[in-house]
C-alpha cells in the first residue's frame, strides 16, 4: 500500500534556530500533502495544504512565514519551522492524498525546542 | 477550527466488551473517515463511509452515519488489549475554493483492560 515516510521522528533544537521536517511518498506520487500539528492529548489541527509546484495554502491563524512549506516534487514536501520557540514544541504529522478520498499519514515528528 | 466533536473523550472497558465512540460534525461532508493513533505515532486509516451510506462494516468495526444529525459512531466489537489507542473521526470536505480537506474530531482515548 501507499507509504509516507516522515523524517526525523524526533528533533531537539535550540530556541531561535530552524528545523526542517521531510515528508516523502515512497511508492506513489502525491500532488497534495497536508501538514498537521498535534499537542499532547489533543486532536490534529490542519496547518496547511501543500501542492506540488505551487504555493501552499495555510489555515487561518497559521503564520506562513514561520512555517515554510516546499513541495518541489511529486514525492517530497518539507516543513521548515523558522526561528523556533518553545511554544512551537509539538508533534507534527504529514499526510498525502492517495486519491479516491484516501490518505496516508507519516509517523510524525516530535519537535522539542529548548 | 475543529470540524468534529467526539464523545466520550476517554473510555475504559474490559477486554471482550464492545466499545462505542460517537462523532458529531458541523458542515456538509463528502465522506467521513475513522482513524486510529497509537501513542506518539502516526494515524492508521480504519474505515471510510460516504455521505450516501448509513452503515459500513470492516472486521470487528462497524460505522454508522446519520447525515441528518451530522453524527457518526464507531463500534469495536469483542475488544482486545491491542485496540488500546486514540480514535479520531475526520470529515472530508471540499472548500469553496475547490480544495480538499480532512479535518479531525477531538478524539476518544480508548483503554482496554486485560
Amino acid at each position: 500500500g501507499a507509504v509516507v515516510s516522515q523524517h526525523p521522528s524526533r528533533v531537539i533544537c535550540k530556541s531561535g534556530t530552524s528545523v526542517k521536517i521531510e515528508c516523502r511518498s515512497l511508492d506513489f506520487q502525491a500532488t497534495t500533502m497536508f501538514w498537521y500539528r498535534q499537542f499532547p492529548k489533543q486532536s490534529l489541527m490542519l496547518m496547511a495544504t501543500s501542492n506540488e509546484g505551487s504555493k501552499a495554502t495555510y489555515e487561518q491563524g497559521v503564520e506562513k512565514d514561520k512555517f515554510l512549506i516546499n513541495h518541489a516534487s511529486l514525492t517530497l514536501s518539507t516543513l521548515t519551522v523558522t526561528s523556533a520557540h518553545p511554544e512551537d514544541s509539538s508533534f507534527y504529522i504529514c499526510s498525502a492524498s492517495t486519491g479516491n478520498y484516501g490518505y496516508t499519514f507519516g509517523s510524525g515528528t516530535r519537535l522539542t525546542v529548548v | 477550527s475543529q470540524q468534529g466533536e467526539e464523545d466520550p473523550q476517554a473510555l475504559s472497558i474490559q477486554e471482550g466488551e464492545n466499545a462505542t465512540m460517537n462523532c458529531s460534525y458541523k458542515t456538509s461532508i463528502n465522506n467521513l473517515q475513522w482513524y486510529r493513533q497509537n501513542s506518539g505515532r502516526g494515524l492508521v486509516h480504519l474505515i471510510l463511509i460516504r455521505s450516501n451510506e448509513r452503515e459500513k462494516h470492516s472486521g470487528r468495526l462497524r460505522v454508522t452515519l446519520d447525515t441528518s444529525k451530522k453524527s457518526s459512531s464507531l463500534l469495536i466489537t469483542a475488544s482486545r488489549a491491542a485496540d488500546t489507542a486514540s480514535y479520531f473521526c475526520a470529515a472530508y470536505v471540499i472548500s469553496n475554493f475547490g480544495n480538499e480537506k480532512l479535518t479531525f474530531g477531538t478524539g476518544t482515548r480508548l483503554t482496554i483492560i486485560p
